[in-house]
This record gives structure tokens, C-alpha cells and sequence, in this order.
């Protein structure tokens, strides 16, 4: 079955760490350009960061800009983002999302359940 | 603020036909065929229902068509069903340091 799966949200405190996963099963990992979209509470999507399928290409929102680190790992059929410096504004479900293109489409055809962060004290 | 502008609301009844609308500019919108559309039932996932304007997935009804004129890019369903409702969502590339912009989403209410 084509999917993804995300895994790690949780409850962190503001300044704190936390790292999602994103497993993909049923296609060709590697082929894709993936991506972090994420919805606050009761809000609307808001794009995160971009990963070429050959790790060439990373772009950020400016709000997560030089907090966030979108990663991957092809040989594990893995995406990765590393959230440091944490704020209560960053308090959303994170979907892991995938892009047909292998640079950009900028679209997403697949998109896992997601995984949801609280940051809160 | 969202960077693309939808209404917030959009309703009908079965069977009629509706149009939700995704302003923008000229660095998103109105510069590039990248466009796409996104329905979202409450505590689901999204799901992409148009992409580059106006092409669709394979598995998504006909019913849904996209279009776009100068900076502003339509959704339109037809023949409404109950199942349509559901929050929708516009996304562009922007030439901006943002690469995407979504709109803030419009809850389609069928009657």
C-alpha cells in the first residue's frame, strides 16, 4: 500500500527539541521530492519545508527558518524534521507530504495522517 | 493573514454547482501554472483534488475542474453531493522566499 507515516510529535516545552519521522512504503522513495506541511488548532495549511529527492535542493518557510532541518534518508525510505528552539506558535499537526516531481512540482499528491506537536509549558 | 485570499464560506444544494475563488499576485498565482487544490474532511488528511491549474488527479471525480484568470485561480464543482463537504484549500509557488503559499481555506456546506 502507497503511504506515508508520521511519528515523534508529542508535548514539548517552549525552547525544547523534538524530531518527526516520516516512513514511506509503496513506492519509490527516492524518486520524490518531499515535504512538512503543517495546521495549527482550527487553522489552515501552512508549507514547512521542501527536500529534492537527492537532498540538492532545501528550502524553509521563513517562520522555521534556521530552527527547523528537513532530512532524508533514501536508503530507509525516511523523512526527518529536526524542530529546535521550539515557540507555542509552532503548535500544529505536521503532515509528511509528497511531491511527484524529483526537484518540484509544488504539489502534493500523497499525504500521511500526521503527527501532532504541542508546545506548551 | 493567508497569502492567497478565499472566502471563508461557500454553500449549495445537491446537485447545483459552486465556485470557490484563490486571489493572489503576480509572484504566485498570476506568474505560474502551479496551482493546486486540496479537500480536507474534518480530522483527515488532505487530499489533492486539482494540480497545475487545472488537471486532475487520477480517482478524482470530474465533477471538480480548476481554472485561472490573471491573479486569481477557481475551483468549481458540479452536481454538488454530500460528500463535498468538506473544507477546501488553494496552494501556489511563489517567487517569494516562501516557495508555497496556501489560502486560509473556504468550508464548502452543502445544503
Amino acid at each position: 500500500e502507497v503511504q506515508l507515516v508520521e511519528s515523534g510529535g508529542g508535548l514539548v516545552k517552549p525552547g525544547g527539541s523534538l524530531r518527526l519521522s516520516c516512513a514511506a512504503s509503496g513506492f519509490t522513495f527516492s524518486s520524490y521530492s518531499m515535504n512538512w506541511v503543517r495546521q495549527a488548532p482550527g487553522k489552515g495549511l501552512e508549507w514547512v519545508s521542501s527536500i529534492s529527492s537527492s537532498s540538492s535542493y532545501i528550502y524553509y518557510a521563513d517562520s522555521v527558518k534556521g530552527r527547523f532541518t528537513i532530512s532524508r534518508d533514501n536508503a530507509k525510505n525516511s523523512l526527518y524534521l529536526q524542530m529546535n528552539s521550539l515557540r507555542a506558535e509552532d503548535t500544529a499537526v505536521y503532515y509528511c507530504a509528497r511531491d511527484p516531481g524529483a526537484t518540484f512540482g509544488w504539489y502534493f499528491d500523497l499525504w500521511g495522517r500526521g503527527t501532532l506537536v504541542t508546545v506548551s509549558s | 493573514q493567508s497569502a492567497l485570499t478565499q472566502p471563508a464560506s461557500v454553500s449549495g444544494s445537491p446537485g447545483q454547482s459552486i465556485t470557490i475563488s484563490c486571489t493572489g499576485t503576480s509572484s504566485d498565482v498570476g506568474g505560474y501554472n502551479y496551482v493546486s487544490w486540496y479537500q480536507q474532511h474534518p480530522g483527515k488528511a488532505p487530499k489533492l483534488m486539482i494540480y497545475e491549474v487545472s488537471n486532475r488527479p487520477s480517482g478524482v471525480s470530474n465533477r471538480f475542474s480548476g481554472s485561472k484568470s490573471g491573479n486569481t485561480a477557481s475551483l468549481t464543482i458540479s452536481g454538488l453531493q454530500a460528500e463535498d463537504e468538506a473544507d477546501y484549500y488553494c496552494s501556489s509557488y511563489t517567487s517569494s522566499s516562501t516557495n508555497v503559499v496556501f489560502g486560509g481555506g473556504t468550508k464548502l456546506t452543502v445544503l
